[in-house]
């Protein structure tokens, strides 16, 4: 299974929107609705924020959104502020009982 | 909820090492637990999953037939054995909860494995 294929980097001014990519196959992103979206500050464990595509933890803020279309997955963080500058990684369930990550985007909060 | 690794630790090249996950909080019988492991300055890799009884394991093609995972359920604790090290296995190993949907809810903090000639 291959990773997923997320953009590098990503940025934003604070209050704007900014949606980062997660693209895969149909074996994987295209064949389930189990796509997860985490968090992960430098030298902390990644924090979920979006499971099953859309649907957010209870806890984290309403400016995080998921969803699908075809083999892409996307996450959308609205009205960015300064302590959403880090690193966002996609997951899906990629058959075989298998999982499989996206090479993650690091986001920058101008 | 807390979930805490150890057993990280500098080994030798073709070496074996165990980690284990201690957990608290929670029912642990009847969850999922996923191995996820982060090489330094590099992405997630999805290692392994074990089931509430441990009738299925999973793991990744890159340690399929070195690493073992198991569990002990009085002891509320998971496992990762891991033989014939590589240094390409040479990363922070997380634990993590499943509560469902192929999705985690709740990290350990982390252990680091280094593997050296």
């Amino acid at each position: 299974q291959s990773a997923l294929t997320q953009p590098p980097s990503a940025s934003g001014s604070p209050g704007q929107s900014v949606t980062i990519s997660c693209t895969g196959t149909s074996s994987d992103v295209g064949g389930y609705n189990y796509v997860s979206w985490y968090q992960q500050h430098p030298g902390k464990a990644p924090k979920l924020i979006i499971y099953e595509v859309t649907k957010r933890p209870s806890g984290v803020p309403d400016r995080f959104s998921g969803s699908k279309s075809g083999n892409t997955a996307s996450l959308t963080v609205s009205g960015l502020q300064a302590e959403d500058e880090a690193d966002y990684y996609c997951s899906s369930n990629a058959g075989s009982n298998h999982l499989v990550f996206g090479g993650g985007t690091k986001l920058t909060v101008l | 909820v807390q979930l805490v690794e150890s057993g990280g630790a500098l080994v030798q090249r073709g070496g074996s090492l165990r980690l284990s996950c201690a957990v608290s909080g929670f029912t642990f019988s009847t969850y999922s637990f996923f191995w996820v492991r982060q090489a330094p300055g590099k992405g997630l890799e999805w290692v392994s999953y074990i089931s509430p009884s441990a009738e299925r394991t999973y793991y990744a093609d890159s340690v399929k037939g070195r690493f073992t995972v198991s569990r002990d359920n009085v002891k509320n604790s998971v496992y990762l054995q891991m033989n014939s090290l590589r240094d390409e296995d040479t990363a922070v190993y997380y634990c993590a909860r499943i509560p469902g949907s192929w999705t985690t809810d709740y990290w350990g903090p982390g252990t680091l494995v280094t593997v050296s000639s």
